[in-house]
């Protein structure tokens, strides 16, 4: 139980082009989803936390309008890297927790590799 | 949330145990330690968790020391495919949103 999935695994785009990734919770209804970024050699950063039906909490730093998270079900969420630039190449993970993601374990997805050339 | 203090690396026998330690000494009494681990090029994969007793599942144990400001992850036999890097993470239960803040972690190599 508790999977988590992303979709795609791997994509690269060139520069200016947005690109979309979905994260799924297969077999729990997630309330809360989180979304961090790791860059190579780096730990994970979280980038911000949605809660279903409400808008997402960036963190510091993060800018909303470049990346757009919706999480319009208990099962996705979206996150759109809006005209994407080399810099923006990283490995994006999500990770899902149901009950409000208060006290509850997240469990992760495996992750998307972009690349932005 | 507290801060937690990890060795940066650590080498392990294949078959013999791994005993990763964890220095948390700000923890509040409402805390939790979670450990996850994450394999290269994957996402983290949840391993356990605890707040004062220690705890055991089919992957680890965790000790947590009675003043709860250290822990240990302890994988009984460990195998090449348990090579990853260790996340100990404290994480409050009602602030922020329940969010984990990953520190560097332990990278775990274990040696055939």
């Amino acid at each position: 139980g508790a999977v988590v999935s992303q979709h795609p695994s791997r994509v690269i785009c060139k520069s200016g082009t947005s690109v979309k990734i979905e994260c799924r919770s297969l077999d729990f209804q997630a309330t809360t989803m989180f979304w961090y970024r790791q860059f190579p050699k780096q730990s994970l950063m979280l980038m911000a936390t949605s809660n279903e039906g409400s808008k997402a909490t960036y963190e510091q730093g993060v800018e909303k309008d470049k990346f757009l998270i919706n999480h319009a079900s208990l099962t996705l969420s979206t996150l759109t890297v809006t005209s994407a630039h080399p810099e923006d190449s990283s490995f994006y993970i999500c990770s899902a927790s149901g009950a409000g993601g208060r006290g509850d374990t997240q469990y992760f997805g495996p992750g998307t590799r972009l690349t932005v050339l | 949330d507290a801060k937690t203090t990890q060795p940066t690396s650590m080498d392990c026998a294949e078959g013999r145990a791994a005993n990763l330690p964890c220095n948390h000494s700000t923890i509040s009494g409402n805390e939790y330690v979670y450990w996850y681990r994450q394999i290269h090029s994957q996402g983290p994969q949840y391993i356990i968790h605890g707040l004062k007793n220690n705890e055991t599942n089919e992957m680890a144990s965790l000790i947590i020391t009675e003043d709860r400001k250290s822990s240990t992850l302890i994988l009984p036999h460990a195998t090449l495919r348990d090579t990853a890097v260790y996340y100990c993470i404290v994480r409050a239960l009602y602030n922020q949103g329940g969010k984990l803040i990953f520190g560097q972690g332990t990278e775990l190599s274990v040696k055939p």
